[in-house]
């Protein structure tokens, strides 16, 4: 079974320029999450997604970041324009179900250094 | 709003030897997990603890949950070098959705 594929790998830019990241979640799965993981810090949820629909995006910095899940599957997180403290691993997940988290897939994430 | 800590947030331990990780959360909470993540991958799901006194266990580790002290553990057992990763405990709040990660526990595991 594919797991949650995420790209870049790792993307370096400039502040205010901007950035966008890609996530294909595991065939089947409704639920997609999106985190940021600062250096040192645990994973923090950005938005989750059911289906094409957003359930949670309260810790989402709307002035800078967006997201879009387009026909419920592929999903696209954008910063524009990046800040230095906006330098971390963003990391996809998906779930079959976004009630039951034990079923929760992370992929490899994106790591962003903003100079 | 729900808080994670754990400690100590970081391990470094002999093969060989015991040693446990704590995961302290503030509010109520039906759900917690142990995930271990190893440098450039991805999380990888170790324990789900659903109720008061649950205990999980998997070769040296094992995880256990109170829920009154609000406290879970992930007991190392005769540690060896495959164990070195990160381990991050996260909690769902009761009556929210939202999974909350601790801050990790990086654990390295020297011969």
């Amino acid at each position: 079974e594919a797991g949650v594929a995420q790209s870049p790998r790792y993307k370096i830019i400039e502040k205010r320029q901007s950035v966008a990241f890609w996530c294909n979640p595991i065939s089947g799965h409704a639920t997609l999450y999106w985190y940021q993981q600062i250096l040192g810090q645990g994973p923090k949820l950005l938005i989750q997604f059911q289906n094409n629909g957003v359930v949670d995006d309260s810790q989402l910095p709307k002035d800078r970041f967006s997201a879009e899940r387009l026909k419920g599957v592929d999903s696209t997180l954008k910063i524009q324009p990046a800040k230095l403290e906006d330098s971390a691993v963003y990391l996809c997940a998906s779930s079959l179900d976004g009630t039951v988290y034990e079923k929760l897939f992370f992929g490899s994430g994106t790591q962003l250094s903003v100079l | 709003e729900l808080k994670v800590e754990q400690n100590p947030l970081f391990l470094s331990m002999q093969e060989g030897k015991n040693y446990t990780i704590y995961c302290n959360y503030s509010t109520t909470s039906d759900r917690l997990y142990w995930y271990r993540q190893d440098p450039g991958k991805s999380l990888e799901s170790l324990f789900v603890l659903l109720s008061n006194g649950a205990v999980k266990q998997e070769g040296r580790l094992m995880a256990s949950l109170d829920t009154k002290a609000r406290l879970s553990t992930l007991h190392i057992t005769a540690a060896v070098h495959d164990l070195s990763a990160t381990y991050f405990c996260a909690v769902v709040s009761t009556g929210f959705q939202k999974l909350v990660f601790g801050t990790g526990t990086r654990l390295l595991v020297s011969p």
